[in-house]
C-alpha cells in the first residue's frame, strides 16, 4: 500500500505570495491532518479534515486554510506569506476507526525569502 | 490544557547501551500516547502507542508503558544500534480527537559505534 504522498517536496516563495501544498492520503484513509514543524516551535497541529469538513483546528491565523476533496485528497493554502512561515509542512492520514494512529508523509519544505 | 514534556537532547550513547528518554504529559480525560521517530529528511514514523493506563507499547526493541499515576510514558530500549540515531517525539491525542497530536519538543539520539 502506498504511503502518504506530499507534493511538492520543496518550495521557495517570496514574502507576500501565496502557496498551495498537496497531500494524498493512504488509500482508504478518510481523515487528513496537517502539521507545521519549525526549529523554534516544534511540531504544531494546523487542522484536520474528514469527509470534506474541517473537524478540528489549531491555533494558527486565518492565512492558513485547507480543504479536502471527495477522494480524501487534501490541500493547504497559506496566503500573504511571511518569513516565519518557512517550515516543514507535514500531512498525516488515518482511517478514522477507533484509536488508529496517524501515518505521516515526508513533508513539503517551504522556504519564504 | 494538554501538553507533553520530554527530556532535552542531544543524547549520545555508545552502541549496545541502554536507552531511556523521559516523557511526561498533562491532559484532561484519557489521552492516547505515542512515540514517533524522525530520520533526517523524512517525515514521522509511528514507533509505538498505548491507549489506556498500564498499556505497554512495543516495537523494534523499544518499549513504553502508559503510567497514569505518574503521567509518564518513558521510552526504553535495552541495546541501541547506530541505526537508531534519529529524533524521537513523544505525543498525545486528547480523548476523541484522534487527528490532533500534541508533541513534545523532540529528543535527538546519536549512537556511536
Amino acid at each position: 500500500k502506498a504511503g502518504v504522498t506530499q507534493t511538492p517536496r520543496y518550495l521557495i516563495k517570496t514574502r507576500g505570495q501565496q502557496v498551495t501544498l498537496s497531500c494524498s492520503p493512504i488509500s482508504g484513509h478518510r481523515s487528513v491532518s496537517w502539521y507545521q514543524q519549525t526549529p523554534g516551535q516544534g511540531l504544531q497541529f494546523l487542522f484536520e479534515y474528514f469527509s470534506e469538513t474541517q473537524r478540528n483546528k489549531g491555533n494558527f491565523p486565518g492565512r492558513f486554510s485547507g480543504r479536502q476533496f471527495s477522494n480524501s485528497r487534501s490541500e493547504m493554502n497559506v496566503s500573504t506569506l511571511e518569513l516565519g512561515d518557512s517550515a516543514l509542512y507535514l500531512c498525516a492520514s488515518r482511517p478514522l476507526e477507533g484509536n488508529s494512529p496517524l501515518h505521516f508523509g515526508n513533508g513539503t519544505r517551504l522556504t519564504v525569502t | 490544557g494538554n501538553s507533553v514534556t520530554q527530556m532535552e537532547g542531544p543524547v549520545t550513547l555508545s552502541e549496545e547501551a541502554f536507552l531511556t528518554i523521559n516523557c511526561t504529559y498533562t491532559a484532561t480525560g484519557y489521552p492516547s500516547l505515542f512515540w514517533y521517530v524522525q530520520y533526517p529528511g523524512e517525515g514521522l514514523q509511528l514507533l509505538l502507542k498505548a491507549t489506556k493506563a498500564d498499556d505497554k507499547g512495543s516495537n523494534k526493541g523499544f518499549e513504553a508503558t502508559y503510567r497514569k499515576e505518574t503521567t509518564s510514558f518513558h521510552l526504553e530500549k535495552g541495546s541501541v544500534q547506530v541505526s537508531d540515531s534519529a529524533v524521537y517525539f513523544c505525543a498525545l491525542t486528547p480523548y476523541n480527537q484522534g487527528g490532533k497530536l500534541i508533541f513534545g519538543q523532540g529528543t535527538e539520539l546519536s549512537v556511536k559505534p
